[in-house]
């Protein structure tokens, strides 16, 4: 079956500008994630979604960035008057009701703010 | 705060011995561990999960799990060129958190 699916896969903006990341998580799972990972760091937890509710939304770091994930499948995450440093890879993972710990990555989202 | 700590590397093996990969954890808490395989410029790719405390063998894979010590290794049998990539250490604290804690990884490379 189709694993994650996440877009754009790359994406370039200004600094200030917003952007909307999309992840298609793999059909079934009802945990849905996000990650970001930095050049030479493993990946860092931002939000988790059970359903269609933010069950954790420790990590993300400020009131710029938001998720939603309105019909319990695919989720958006957005990010609003980026800045350079928010330049990243933006990872969404899925896993199953079941075996919430197993969570499995989609390409990610290459985003760079200039 | 929950850490895991991975040696960065790089480890470097001849073709056909055998790699091992350590990560050691914080959270005395934590259930469960998985080891993830990114080539560079992919995503992780889950390769191996361990719960108990002991040895988990999957292939060439074996996993090693010691909560007293909190430590989780990772074996690779019979290494080939392909191996080469980094390999990341995650630990799920179990409950109703989802989030993994990664290590920053260790990358690997196999010479033929």
């Amino acid at each position: 079956g189709a694993g994650v699916s996440q877009t754009p896969s790359n994406k370039v903006t200004e600094k200030g500008k917003y952007v909307e990341l999309r992840c298609d998580p793999i059909s079934g799972h009802t945990a849905l994630y996000w990650y970001r990972q930095s050049l030479g760091q493993g990946p860092e937890f931002l939000i988790y979604f059970q359903g269609t509710g933010a069950a954790d939304d420790s990590g993300l770091p400020n009131d710029r960035f938001f998720a939603v994930r309105p019909e319990g499948s695919v989720s958006t995450l957005k990010i609003q008057r980026t800045e350079r440093g928010d330049s990243a890879v933006y990872l969404c993972a899925s896993s199953s009701r079941t075996r919430v710990e197993t969570q499995y990555f989609g390409p990610g989202t290459r985003l760079l703010v200039l | 705060q929950k850490e895991v700590e991975q040696n960065s590397g790089p480890l470097s093996v001849p073709e056909g011995a055998i790699a091992s990969l350590n990560c050691t954890y914080s959270d005395r808490g934590s259930q469960s561990f998985f080891w993830y395989r990114q080539y560079s410029g992919k995503s992780p790719e889950l390769i191996m999960f361990i719960y108990s405390n002991g040895d988990k063998e999957d292939g060439r894979f074996t996993a090693q799990l010691n909560k007293a010590s909190q430590y989780v290794s990772l074996l690779i049998r019979d290494s080939q060129p392909s191996d080469s990539a980094t390999y990341l250490c995650a630990a799920h604290s179990g409950g109703s958190q989802g989030n993994l804690i990664f290590g920053k990884g260790t990358k690997l490379s196999v010479k033929p």
